[in-house]
């Protein structure tokens, strides 16, 4: 089976602008989970996707947001952006169904750098 | 709030020697602890995981094991080998459940020859 996707896979952008990444989960994955990494704070949670639903989201301001479509595919999204921004934005695609966690494989990253 | 603490930072091991990395979760209500591998460069990439109902997982020479009562897990490489240098992550399932991970800041192995 084809591996998670990402693109863009690199990005420049300037303050205030908004950014659109995607991502592709591996065939018959369903939920679809964004994080980003950086040098300072780490791989840090931004949210969840399941049957085009956020299902859980973690502490980002509302300029994150993101949507997930019927085939599973999701994109986020980024608005006035801040220099502070520059990650790494990796997704992680899950078979899941229930309560119950189930293993994440990630994509190879879309690197975002705000000037 | 939700905290994963790993240690140490970095790790330096002679080639052949083993090396064990841990981690306290702050959530008793975490259930599920993967461990994630990423080079440089590279995506993270799960090499094991265990859920809370397990005490102990072994594949080849890696092996986690976890102590729920004190909130720990462990992992462990024996043989080590150069290519097993990279960043090692550990991570709970957060509150809410699903698919929400927190992760550890990391461990940075090298394994000299």
């Amino acid at each position: 089976k084809a591996g998670v996707t990402q693109t863009p896979r690199y990005l420049i952008k300037t303050r205030g602008q908004q950014v659109t990444l995607s991502c592709s989960p591996i065939s018959g994955h369903r939920s679809v989970s964004w994080y980003q990494q950086t040098p300072g704070q780490g791989l840090q949670f931004l949210f969840e996707y399941f049957s085009e639903t956020q299902r859980n989201k973690g502490n980002f301001p509302g300029r994150f947001s993101g949507r997930q479509f019927s085939n599973s595919r999701s994109e986020m999204n980024v608005s006035t952006l801040e220099l502070g921004d520059s990650a790494l934005y990796l997704c992680a695609s899950s078979l899941t169904a229930g309560g119950k966690s189930y293993e994440q494989y990630f994509g190879p990253g879309t690197r975002l750098t705000v000037t | 709030g939700e905290n994963v603490e790993q240690h140490p930072s970095t790790l330096s091991v002679q080639e052949g020697d083993s090396a064990v990395i841990k981690c306290t979760y702050s959530d008793s209500a975490s259930n599920y602890f993967p461990w994630y591998k990423q080079e440089l460069g590279k995506r993270p990439q799960l090499i094991i995981d265990i859920r809370s109902n397990v005490g102990e997982k072994k594949d080849q020479r890696i092996a986690v094991t976890l102590n729920k009562t004190a909130k720990h897990f462990s992992l462990h490489i024996t043989e080590t080998q150069p290519e097993d240098s990279a960043v090692y992550f550990c991570a709970a399932s957060g509150t809410g459940g699903y698919n929400k991970l927190i992760f550890g800041a990391g461990t940075r192995l090298a394994v000299h020859p």
